[in-house]
């Protein structure tokens, strides 16, 4: 079925810096695109980011272009958050999520890591 | 950006029917998943590409798409169904994702 675990959340001072990861288990991790979500204390979902199987296409929400970049590491069946210049407003419950491509939903997620920017 | 927009609440009694609209321009050219997401939980697809159903999901849980609006359906409405359920595309036109606003179903 597979597992998403996501760690690194934490506090972090407006224009700090943090790196989320998000590691995979039980599913062919390179053959799926990985998506961030966040989810603001009481709010709705919002997409952040998504990065293709090999790693070479990536995209951003506006919100967050030019502070965050996602990467990922197959060996390690890891995706990568780096989040810089982070602001009050990023800050949220962040999920990573597998897809399988555009016509599918996202159908397993991690439970989440808290990033608070105070 | 794209934006999908879906009604803040819906209030149905056990037994009863649900819709959750979620509305968005050029809707019907798009795949639309559909997700709940309960308290202190992760959200679950249980709609993708519109009208189909993962394994798991109950029948009761169906989507419809027309025109602009995409339409999530739950029959025989259970308290467990409480839950806020969100609809999602892909816009081709930015390349991003987009989820909607979020409907809170309370089952009376």
């Amino acid at each position: 079925e597979g597992r998403l675990v996501e760690s690194g959340g934490g506090l972090v001072q407006p224009g700090g810096s943090l790196r989320l990861s998000c590691e995979a288990s039980g599913f062919t991790f390179k053959t799926y695109w990985i998506h961030w979500v966040r989810q603001a204390p009481g709010k709705g979902l919002v997409w952040v980011s998504r990065i293709n199987p090999d790693g070479t296409t990536i995209r951003y929400a506006d919100s967050v272009k030019g502070r965050f970049t996602v990467s990922r590491d197959n060996t390690r069946n890891t995706v990568f958050l780096q989040m810089s210049n982070l602001r009050a407003e990023d800050t949220a419950l962040y999920y990573c999520a597998r897809v399988q491509g555009f016509y599918y939903g996202m159908d397993v997620w991690g439970q989440g890591t808290t990033v608070t920017v105070s | 950006s794209y934006v999908l927009s879906q009604p803040p609440s819906v209030s149905v009694a056990p037994g009863q029917t649900a819709t959750i609209t979620c509305g968005g321009n050029r809707l019907g050219s798009k795949s639309v998943h559909w997700y709940h997401q309960k308290p202190g939980q992760a959200p679950v697809v249980i709609v993708y590409d519109s009208d189909a159903r993962p394994s798991g999901i109950p029948e009761r849980f169906s989507g419809s798409k027309s025109g602009n609006t995409a339409t999530l359906t739950i029959n025989r409405v259970e308290a467990g169904d409480e839950a806020d359920y969100y609809c999602q595309v892909w816009d081709s036109d930015t390349d991003h994702y987009v989820f909607g606003t979020g409907t809170q179903v309370t089952v009376l």
